[in-house]
């Protein structure tokens, strides 16, 4: 069965510093890809994702991802974190045809500093 | 677009009620999805529809719990004699259908049970 991992459970950075979230994910070939930011009280928000093609994946709010296949990896970054990003980020998986159905890691909660 | 709405957002019960949740998907949605996330996990996968046939259901989904999605718009999920361990967010998510498409999320349904 798939699996999603997201070693660090909560990452503190100083606004204005860069930021790279970790993802690996466990699967039988290469799933679909994506990352969720979830703010109190907000539902899931996509990021980015990643079917096939470019391995660096632009998203919304300055984020990018890049899928490294000899790592099974699916790690967020930015450049420049501002206070707003402080949420929960998951990454998830799904399944190459068949329903899409997610299979989310367990979060990585960010906290910025001013 | 309205977005994903799901009612109510707030469910106190007591043990062994019956409880029934509604989720409003995007209008020209055809996948509604269903996830359930308690405190400090990811989202899990409980049953998704394709307009108004279940596709597929999660172990997660015991013999109490049933989803509908009579006319293959809104859907429903309840849950029958609900136990402590019921209590978590209930989330919806909604999709056009298509092949590795976008799930939008509503803010979900929280369930606590006393």
């Amino acid at each position: 069965a798939q699996s999603v991992t997201q070693p660090d459970i909560h990452i503190t950075v100083s606004e204005g510093a860069s930021l790279e979230l970790r993802c690996n994910y466990s699967y039988g070939a290469t799933p679909y890809l994506f990352w969720y930011v979830q703010s109190p009280g907000q539902g899931l928000q996509l990021l980015l994702k990643y079917f096939s093609g470019d391995t660096l994946v632009q998203g919304i709010k300055g984020f990018e991802a890049e899928f490294k296949r000899s790592q099974s990896s699916f790690n967020l970054r930015k450049p420049s974190v501002h206070w707003s990003d402080a949420a929960e980020y998951f990454c998830a998986v799904a399944p190459l045809g068949g329903g899409n159905k997610l299979t989310f890691g367990t979060g990585t909660q960010l906290k910025v500093e001013l | 677009d309205t977005g994903v709405s799901q009612d109510p957002r707030h469910k106190i019960t007591k043990r062994g009620q019956n409880v029934t949740f509604r989720c409003d998907p995007i209008s020209e949605h055809n996948r509604l999805y269903w996830y359930r996330q308690t405190l400090g996990q990811g989202p899990e996968f409980l049953t998704y529809f394709q307009n108004e046939a279940q596709l597929e259901k999660s172990r997660l989904l015991s013999d109490r719990f049933s989803a509908e999605r009579p006319k293959g718009s809104f859907s429903t999920l309840e849950i029958q004699r609900t136990e402590q361990g019921d209590s978590a967010m209930y989330l919806c998510a909604s999709s056009l259908g298509s092949l590795a498409d976008t799930q939008y999320f509503g803010p979900g349904t929280r369930l606590t049970v006393l």
